[in-house]
């Protein structure tokens, strides 16, 4: 059974800072990886999809690494702002088209 | 081109009533799920319709969920009776084929006193 956690659970940086928020995944064999962003009160946003076959993905200030082997991504934010205050969920697809989420980690960028 | 919607927003119930969720997915998406996710831990599968039929409803709780999608266009998850563990918030996506990445909605937050 696929588990996936995410650390840290809660961060809190200032504004500017470049943050690493960390995925880990006990399956190897996935299909995608997706990392999506929540605001309170909105669905989940779809950032970054990595294929099993890629390294990584990048849009913006973000980029999201995958290491298969060691079962492990990473999503980075580079100078991050108060607008990517947010919780970031990771999810793996295996197989099947049904995604295993991990908790998330919430997210404070204060000015 | 509107995305996944959710009615309602927020819902309060007190244990014991009976709650209708709605989800309308993206036109012309076949396949539509449910998910649901409980305070403090991971959104969970519930269930996945293609068309009107359900695929796979293996996430279901129990039998007091009851999901629909007549027609194969919108879809209900109704709560009947609903039981405090029940609060939490619960998201539809919907996807134009099973491999393709699923588009979520912006979900339905429902407590149970």
């Amino acid at each position: 059974k696929q588990e996936v956690t995410q650390i840290p659970a809660a961060l809190s940086v200032p504004e500017g800072e470049n943050l690493v928020l960390n995925c880990s995944f006990t399956d190897s064999a996935i299909y995608n990886l997706q990392w999506f962003r929540q605001d309170p009160g909105k669905g989940l946003t779809s950032l970054l999809l990595i294929q099993s076959s890629q390294r990584e993905q990048t849009s913006g200030r973000l980029n999201a690494s995958l290491d298969k082997s060691s079962g492990r991504s990473t999503l980075y934010i580079a100078a991050s702002q108060p607008g990517d205050s947010a919780t970031y969920l990771c999810a793996v697809r295996r197989g099947s088209y049904i995604p295993t989420f991990g908790r998330g980690t919430s997210l404070i960028v204060h000015p | 081109e509107a995305g996944v919607t959710q009615f309602p927003s927020h819902s309060v119930i007190e244990k014991g009533q009976t709650v209708t969720l709605r989800c309308d997915p993206i036109s012309g998406h076949d396949n539509l799920y449910w998910y649901r996710r409980v305070m403090g831990k991971e959104i969970k599968f519930l269930l996945h319709f293609v068309k009107e039929s359900k695929q796979d409803e293996s996430g279901m709780p129990n039998n007091r969920f009851l999901a629909e999608r007549t027609g194969g266009t919108y879809s209900t998850l109704k709560v009947q009776p609903a039981e405090l563990e029940d609060s939490g918030v619960y998201f539809c996506a919907s996807s134009p084929r099973v491999v393709h990445e699923q588009f979520f909605g912006p979900g339905t937050r429902l407590t149970v006193l």
